[in-house]
């Protein structure tokens, strides 16, 4: 079965940048068909997609975070890594890591069939 | 943005009873080539992380119990428990994974009557 772990700081200071780490057990990231992604929820924005790469290293970043935004993968080591630049109160949310099964290769879009449990990301000073 | 509106914000049902949960999107997530609306739901039960529940808005995951339904086409959507039980207890999103980014509704808490 395949596993996700979200790993990372659980406060970051304004300004500063959030790095996280999704440890992948039960499978691999190097897994041609699939995709590595990054979902955060928050309550005042709800779900939001961040962002997703693929085994070679293609990526897709919601444009409203693309300018802070840097996914990588770690076939090495199973993992695949998120940085967000600059963060402020704003970026305070549970971020989940989640696996991509890819529908639409023309804009790199999928669902997400498995999730780690989340790690709560505060932003503050 | 695709933007997915649900409806209700909010449903309480008997046990046993039927839950009926809508999702609309701003645009049409059916594709023309493929004939495929682009429409998934998932659950989040208090505590855990979403659950892929439905995809192609209306093919269920593995192991999704047959109480489960989805259906709709083009911009209107619905999930339907047919008989809920206390374990339904949590909130759907719907989700659009027809365009970049892919987006969701604001989510459905589900409660028991």
């Amino acid at each position: 079965q395949l596993q996700l772990q979200e790993s990372g700081p659980g406060l970051v200071k304004p300004s500063e940048t959030l790095s996280l780490t999704c440890s992948v057990s039960g499978g691999s990231v190097s897994n041609n068909n699939d995709f590595w992604g990054w979902i955060r929820q928050s309550p005042g924005k709800g779900l939001e997609w961040i962002g997703s790469i693929s085994n070679s290293g293609q990526t897709y970043y919601n444009p409203s975070l693309k300018s802070r935004l840097t996914l990588s993968l770690d076939t090495s080591k199973n993992q695949f890594s998120l940085k967000l630049t600059f963060v402020t109160a704003a970026d305070t949310a549970v971020y989940y890591c989640v696996r991509v099964v890819p529908m639409n290769y023309d804009v790199l879009t999928g669902i997400d069939d498995f999730w780690g449990q989340g790690t709560l990301v505060t932003v503050s000073s | 943005d695709i933007v997915m509106t649900q409806s209700p914000d909010s449903l309480a049902v008997s046990l046993g009873e039927r839950a009926t949960i809508n999702c609309k999107a701003s645009q049409s997530v059916l594709s023309s080539s493929n004939n495929k609306n682009y429409l998934a739901w998932y659950q989040q039960r208090p505590g855990q992380p979403p659950k892929l529940l439905i995809y192609w808005a209306s093919t269920r995951d593995s192991g999704v119990p047959g109480r489960f339904s989805g259906s709709g086409s083009g911009t209107d959507f619905s999930l339907t428990i047919s008989s809920l039980e206390a374990e339904d207890v949590a909130i759907y999103y719907c989700q659009q994974y027809y365009n970049n980014p892919q987006t969701f509704g604001q989510g459905t808490k589900l409660e028991i009557k």
